[in-house]
């Protein structure tokens, strides 16, 4: 039982490129969820999904897209990258109606140079 | 709205002392109350939750309790190792009197460094 999968690790993109943050979960777990985190800021809630086809912007969307056609996988879609996106990113995912809190990647480290 | 709010860090000390982190949350409804921690580049893992008032969560040593009276949930551990080091989140879903669980909210985060 793999969890929840993130890729890649690690990323370095330079400014305007663009790129996608894969996450998948084995747990037929209907909501999933992509976090950042900043530097003593915690985390901020970028989108989520509540199943396929459904999405909702978070906290903080702006410069960030997301789809969800199947249950499993919830890409996180960056189309101009900008310094300020500098971050980790992690997926998370949860049962509706479960009560026990969320699973989460292991996150990717990405720079915007 | 919801809202989370946890002690700032570092705390620092040193292996068997008692450790406290204050955590207070703002919520309308019913929120359950979650600790995350976060080892050194790794991802966060649940350390314990409590879903209504006056229930205690424990695991790995660790406590908390929620007090609705004060809005708390105070995680604490009465000694502590040098592999406790790690950032611990404490974090909330509201949940409403219809009875649907909001999106996790996340305090800033505390770091803890236990020396030996």
């Amino acid at each position: 039982n793999a969890g929840v999968t993130q890729t890649p690790k690690f990323r370095i993109l330079k400014i305007g490129q663009s790129m996608t943050l894969q996450c998948t979960q084995d747990m037929n777990h209907n909501y999933m969820y992509w976090y950042r985190q900043d530097p003593g800021m915690g985390l901020k809630l970028i989108y989520y999904s509540v199943g396929a086809g459904i999405t909702d912007k978070g906290e903080v969307p702006n410069g960030y897209n997301v789809s969800r056609s199947t249950t499993e996988d919830f890409p996180l879609r960056l189309e101009l990258a900008a310094p300020s996106q500098t971050s980790v990113y992690f997926c998370a995912s949860r049962l509706q109606g479960e009560d026990y809190g969320y699973t989460f990647g292991s996150g990717t480290r990405l720079t915007v140079v | 709205g919801n809202s989370v709010t946890q002690m700032e860090g570092p705390v620092t000390l040193s292996e068997e002392a008692f450790l406290t982190i204050n955590c207070t949350y703002t919520a309308t409804g019913y929120p359950s109350l979650f600790w995350y921690v976060q080892y050194p580049g790794e991802g966060l893992q649940l350390l314990l939750k409590a879903t209504k008032a006056d229930d205690k969560g424990s695991n790995k040593g660790f406590e908390a309790t929620y007090r609705k009276e004060t809005t708390s949930f105070h995680l604490e551990k009465g000694s502590v190792q040098v592999s406790d080091s790690a950032v611990y989140f404490c974090a909330l879903t509201g949940r409403d009197y219809g009875g649907s669980q909001g999106n996790l909210i996340f305090g800033k985060g505390t770091k803890l460094s236990v020396k030996p």
